[in-house]
C-alpha cells in the first residue's frame, strides 16, 4: 500500500466548478505539501503545512485554498477552477525536525479544467 | 523564484555510459536534494546533499556540490535503460523554513 495516497488520479472539470483534491499518509509525518507541475516548469509550491494547526502559502497560492483535517489528511480545494490550473498536482510528507528532510511523494492527481 | 537550475535540459545516451547532470543555484543553502521521476508518477527521492558536504556516494550515484560556485552534480555510472526518467535538484535555502524549491528537471533517455 502507497503511505501517500492522493484520490483521484484523474479528474476532469469544467471552468467555475469547485473541486476538492485529497491526500492521506500512513507515514505519521507531521509536515505536508502541496505541489503542482506544469511541462517545463518544474514543481511549484502552493501550500504547506507543519501540524494540523498549521497553513502556509507557498509560492503560488493564488486560487486555492487547503484544509488540514488530521495529522494524516491534507486536502487542496480549487474554489472556482480556470483553464490554467491544469496541471498535475502533488502531495508530499516529511519528518518534523530540522532542514534536512526528504519529501516522500503520492503518486500525483492529472487535473483538466475545461 | 529561487529556482535551481539544471543542465543539460536534456540528455540522452547508450546503455553502460555514465550520465552527469548539473544543478546551479542561486543563494545560500542548508542542503540540496536530487530526485527521479518515472514519466508522470511522483517524485522519489534519491539523495541528499548537505552545505557542509562535498560529495557523497549512493550505489551508482555520486553528487558533489561546490558551494563556492553554487553548483552540484549527478552522476549516474554505468547507466541502465531503467536510469530513463526526469531527475530534479531541489534545494532548502538558508532561512527557508525548511521548504525546498525545485528545479524545472532534467529529461534523461538511457538507450538499451
Amino acid at each position: 500500500d502507497a503511505d501517500v495516497t492522493q484520490t483521484p488520479r484523474n479528474r476532469i472539470t469544467k471552468t467555475g466548478k469547485r473541486i476538492m483534491l485529497e491526500c492521506s499518509q500512513t507515514k505519521g509525518h507531521d509536515r505536508m505539501y502541496w505541489y503542482r507541475q506544469d511541462p517545463g516548469l518544474g514543481l511549484r509550491l502552493i501550500y504547506y503545512s507543519f501540524d494540523v494547526k498549521d497553513i502556509n502559502k507557498g509560492e503560488i497560492s493564488d486560487g486555492y485554498s487547503v484544509s488540514r483535517q488530521a495529522q494524516a489528511k491534507f486536502s487542496l480545494s480549487l474554489e472556482s477552477a480556470i483553464p490554467n490550473q491544469t496541471a498535475l498536482y502533488f502531495c508530499a510528507t516529511s519528518r518534523a525536525g530540522g532542514t534536512n528532510e526528504k519529501l516522500f511523494f503520492g503518486s500525483g492527481t492529472q487535473l483538466s479544467v475545461l | 523564484s529561487q529556482q535551481g537550475e539544471e543542465d543539460p535540459q536534456a540528455l540522452s545516451i547508450q546503455e553502460g555510459e555514465n550520465a552527469t547532470m548539473n544543478c546551479s543555484y542561486k543563494t545560500s543553502i542548508n542542503n540540496l536534494q536530487w530526485y527521479r521521476q518515472n514519466s508522470g508518477r511522483g517524485l522519489v527521492h534519491l539523495i541528499l546533499i548537505r552545505s557542509n558536504e562535498r560529495e557523497k556516494h549512493s550505489g551508482r550515484l555520486r553528487v558533489t556540490l561546490d558551494t563556492s560556485k553554487k553548483s552540484s552534480s549527478l552522476l549516474i555510472t554505468a547507466s541502465r535503460a531503467a536510469d530513463t526518467a526526469s531527475y530534479f535538484c531541489a534545494t532548502v535555502y538558508t532561512g527557508a523554513n525548511s521548504k525546498l524549491t525545485f528545479g524545472k528537471g532534467i529529461t534523461l533517455s538511457v538507450r538499451p
